[in-house]
């Protein structure tokens, strides 16, 4: 059974302090890792696939990493407007090619002015 | 969000009814799916759809059912609410099998 794991459940750090979160999983199969930002009220909003261990991607303050067991979300002096709770998916398929995402519990992190 | 509606934004019901909650996409998209999202739990998926007519289930389905007649409409229906299905809902879109999943704001389910 695919699982995903995240922690911290959640982080405070004060603005231009850098941290990263940091997801664990375990699937049969990767297909892709996805990285989501949820807002309070709102649906969540892609940041990242990541398909194989050693990519990095990159948006803004944001870099995601992958290795073959966790994926890191490194945030490299963050603002208040980073504030928002981050997800973490891997990938299973389904039927004629339909992505199911396995999602962790996310982070919730705060940015303090 | 453009491109994907979700119907009603909240909605407060007695448990035992029935209940649809609607998810509209303009994007032509083939792929649309039906999250809940609930504390300690995280997103599960409770259904999908891979075209017009065909839909298949995820992990959390039982009490759920969905039905696609047209490209565009997914529907969510709980034949007979329970507490237990209090919940967000959640509507997700895809074009294929590569493409990340777009989602809706969400609609807030109360079953009292």
């Amino acid at each position: 059974e695919d699982q995903v794991t995240q922690s911290p459940e959640a982080l405070r750090l004060q603005e231009g302090e850098s941290s990263s979160l940091n997801c664990s999983y375990t699937v049969s199969g990767l297909r892709g890792l996805f990285w989501y930002r949820q807002d309070p009220g709102k649906g969540p909003e892609f940041l990242f696939t990541l398909y194989s261990a050693g990519e990095e991607k990159e948006k803004e303050r944001l870099k995601a990493t992958l290795t073959k067991k966790e994926s890191f979300l490194h945030i490299t002096a963050p603002k208040p407007e980073d504030s928002a709770t981050y997800l973490c998916a891997v990938q299973a398929v389904g039927e004629q090619g339909a992505q199911k995402l396995v999602f962790g519990q996310g982070t919730r992190l705060t940015i303090n002015p | 969000d453009a491109g994907i509606t979700q119907s009603p934004r909240h909605k407060v019901t007695e448990t035992g009814t029935p209940v649809t909650l609607r998810c509209h996409q303009t994007e032509n998209h083939r792929y649309m799916y039906w999250y809940r999202q609930d504390p300690g739990h995280g997103l599960r998926l409770i259904h999908y759809s891979y075209g017009v007519k065909d839909t298949d289930k995820g992990e959390v389905s039982d009490g759920y059912s969905v039905s696609r007649s047209k490209t565009e409409d997914f529907l969510l229906t709980l034949e007979s609410a329970t507490s237990s299905q209090t919940s967000v809902y959640f509507c997700a879109i895809s074009p294929d099998r590569r493409a990340s999943l777009h989602f809706g704001n969400g609609t807030r389910l109360t079953v009292t």
